[in-house]
């Protein structure tokens, strides 16, 4: 059973607006989230990420929020830009278990013109 | 330029052959692991290795085997391949005490 989902296999925004990019996970042992960003024929690249004791982490145009009581986080990138298209992969981990990342299906990014 | 290799990059291979996937690092991580990427499954652990001389099993080990005789090599072995092993493989790794795993290029594995 999938313990990180994403549930929009694809999202399409207009360059200049916000993109946001959901990721849901079950378990809430969960004390460490991270975003990835991979290009088709690379491997994952880390993006972003937040620990379980914040709310909110920025970086640039990236920010990640944290909702722990809804076991919800959420990507925003704005201004969107075409180079953002690529595929988005939620993951979390267990400081305990290993830092082994869970990792949702991702959610393919399209950013038009 | 420090970071992973993986060998080999793309691969079709008999059904029942044995395949080595080769993976390398020189960042000194501790950790490293195997993940595999399918279409609508996003990426899914196999194998991982805390560090050189332990391994452990992910959420899809059958039919896979590591080994971590070093800190620098982890291998993953398909014993007698299938096509439902048809995927991209990615080794990662992780230094002590940190979060990120960083990502090889991937190896795309086709069983025929």
């Amino acid at each position: 059973d999938q313990q990180v989902k994403q549930n929009s296999p694809s999202l399409s925004v207009q360059e200049g607006r916000i993109s946001i990019l959901n990721c849901d996970y079950t378990n809430s042992m969960f004390d460490y989230f991270l975003w990835y960003k991979k290009y088709p024929a690379e491997g994952p690249t880390f993006l972003i990420s937040i620990s379980s004791i914040k709310d909110k982490n920025e970086d640039g145009r990236f920010t990640v929020f944290l909702n722990k009581s809804a076991k919800h986080l959420s990507l925003h990138i704005v201004p969107s830009q075409p180079g953002d298209s690529a595929v988005y992969f939620c993951a979390a981990s267990l400081s305990n278990s290993g830092y082994a990342l869970n990792f949702g299906k991702g959610t393919s990014l399209l950013v038009t013109p | 330029i420090a970071g992973i290799t993986q060998a080999p990059t793309s691969q079709i291979l008999a059904a029942g052959r044995r395949m080595t996937l080769r993976c390398t690092q020189d960042m000194r991580h501790n950790a490293m692991y195997w993940y595999r990427q399918d279409l609508g499954l996003g990426l899914r652990l196999i194998h991982y290795s805390n560090t050189a001389g332990t391994t452990g099993k992910g959420e899809v080990p059958d039919g896979y085997s590591v080994s971590r005789a070093n800190t620098d090599d982890f291998p993953l072995t398909l014993a007698s391949a299938v096509p439902s092993q048809t995927s991209v493989y990615f080794c990662a790794s992780r230094p002590s005490g940190a979060n990120v795993l960083t990502f090889g290029a991937g190896s795309r594995l086709t069983v025929l």
